[in-house]
């Protein structure tokens, strides 16, 4: 079966534009959750769907929003961006919120 | 607020030697502790969850121990090989979220030289 997938894997952007991600999840899972890891850094929680519906939502600016589809599939989109920002972004996937989640490669994202 | 501190960040040994990698965390009200590996650059992978009511859990050289108590964690590696080179990070559930939501340390950096 296939894993997690993550498009695209590298970005770059410039401050002020705006980003979207993307994310499959393993088949048969419903439920999807993304993470920041910034260099040096333990993954940090910004965002838990399961069933379309947000489950949970970490300490980050409204810049940030995500939304689930019909196949579970999701998206995560960041406004406005900052150099902060920069960023290796993870998905991950579970059966149901309260599972194991199994992690995507990322898509690493610099902004200049 | 959960913190999770893992001890050392930057770990060097030689081949076949065994060691240990420390997690801490500052709320024993977890139901599971996980250990993960990360290549650099890339995604995680999951290598042992230790649910709450357990005490050890083994895969293959690796060995992880759960003290809820004393709010600690050790993931025991056997035998290192270079290949064990990764950051291997901890993580434990944020009971405050209503799903899964992890709180990871920031990793030991292992590198084991032939």
């Amino acid at each position: 079966d296939a894993g997690v997938t993550q498009s695209p894997t590298h970005l770059i952007k410039t401050r002020g534009q705006q980003v979207t991600l993307r994310c499959s999840p393993i088949s048969g899972h419903k439920s999807v959750s993304w993470y920041q890891q910034v260099l040096g850094q333990g993954p940090q929680f910004i965002f838990q769907y399961y069933e379309k519906e947000e489950r949970g939502r970490g300490n980050f600016p409204d810049r940030f929003s995500a939304r689930q589809f019909p196949n579970y599939s999701s998206e995560l989109n960041v406004n406005a961006l900052l150099l902060g920002d920069s960023a290796l972004y993870l998905c991950a996937s579970s059966r149901d919120s309260q599972e194991t989640q199994y992690f995507g490669p990322g898509t690493r994202l610099l902004v200049l | 607020k959960q913190e999770v501190t893992q001890i050392p960040a930057a770990l060097s040994v030689p081949e076949g030697e065994n060691l240990v990698l420390n997690c801490s965390f500052t709320d024993s009200a977890i139901y599971n502790l996980q250990w993960f590996r990360q290549d650099p650059g890339k995604g995680l992978t999951s290598l042992l969850l230790i649910q709450s009511s357990q005490r050890e859990q083994t895969s293959g050289r690796l060995n992880a121990s759960l003290d809820k108590s004393s709010g600690r964690s050790t993931l025991y590696i056997a035998a290192s090989q270079p290949g064990d080179s990764a950051t291997y990070l901890c993580a434990v559930p944020d009971i405050n979220q209503a799903g899964t939501a992890l709180i990871f340390g920031k990793g030991t950096t292992l590198s084991v030289s032939s």
